[in-house]
């Protein structure tokens, strides 16, 4: 069965400060890896996507890494701002697949 | 405005009742998508369209019907609402099922059943 882990649960951190995000997956064929961030109350919203060439990906302060032979994949948020408190969720899509696993998400809360 | 809807943003309803939660998208994507969102778990889809009259079952779908008369509506109807039905639900669209094609939410729906 495809699955999504997704670790820590939440983490709470100081405003400037940088943290890292771990998503460990056993989806099979791979085809790619998303990154999505979701504000309380609203849908989530892609931040980056990796697929299977790709090690290292950056979006302003967020950097995605992508290790397809460990099936593993970390977001690095750099100097956190207030704005970066959200649930950050991984997508993985299969080969072949409409149906994207997702995992529960990490709750990012960045203190002032 | 452009962009995906969804309506209501929050609804209460009673067991047994019938309910609709619509989904409107401005961009004419092909591909839409019904998921919910509970605690403790990810996002779990319950049906999705490829074009207009076209459906299939997710990982959920029982409890649920959809139809998609037009390319930029999807509605999803609870039949007979129940209490494991109370969660957020979020529509989604994409262009495309290629890799690159990103799928857009919609801002959900609420839904508590009582």
């Amino acid at each position: 069965k495809n699955q999504v882990e997704q670790s820590p649960q939440s983490l709470i951190i100081l405003e400037g400060k940088n943290c890292t995000l771990q998503c460990n997956y056993t989806v099979s064929p791979f085809s790619n890896l998303r990154w999505y961030k979701q504000d309380t109350g609203r849908g989530p919203v892609s931040l980056t996507i990796m697929t299977f060439s790709e090690n290292t990906k950056s979006n302003g302060r967020y950097t995605a890494t992508l290790d397809a032979d460990t099936k593993q994949s970390s977001l690095h948020i750099t100097a956190s701002q207030l704005s970066d408190s959200a649930s950050y969720i991984c997508v993985v899509r299969s080969g072949g697949s409409y149906i994207p696993t997702f995992g529960r998400g990490t709750s990012l809360i960045v203190h002032p | 405005d452009a962009g995906i809807t969804q309506s209501p943003r929050y609804k209460i309803t009673e067991t047994g009742r019938q309910v609709t939660l619509m989904c409107h998208q401005t961009w004419s994507h092909s591909y839409m998508f019904w998921y919910r969102q509970d605690l403790g778990h990810g996002l779990r889809l319950i049906y999705y369209s490829a074009a207009a009259d076209i459906t299939d079952k997710g990982e959920v779908p029982d409890g649920y019907v959809v139809s998609r008369s037009k390319t930029e509506n999807f509605p999803l109807t609870l039949e007979s609402a129940t209490r494991s039905q109370t969660s957020v639900y979020f529509c989604a669209s994409s262009e495309g099922q290629r890799y690159y094609n990103e799928q857009f939410f919609g801002p959900g729906t609420r839904l508590t059943v009582l």
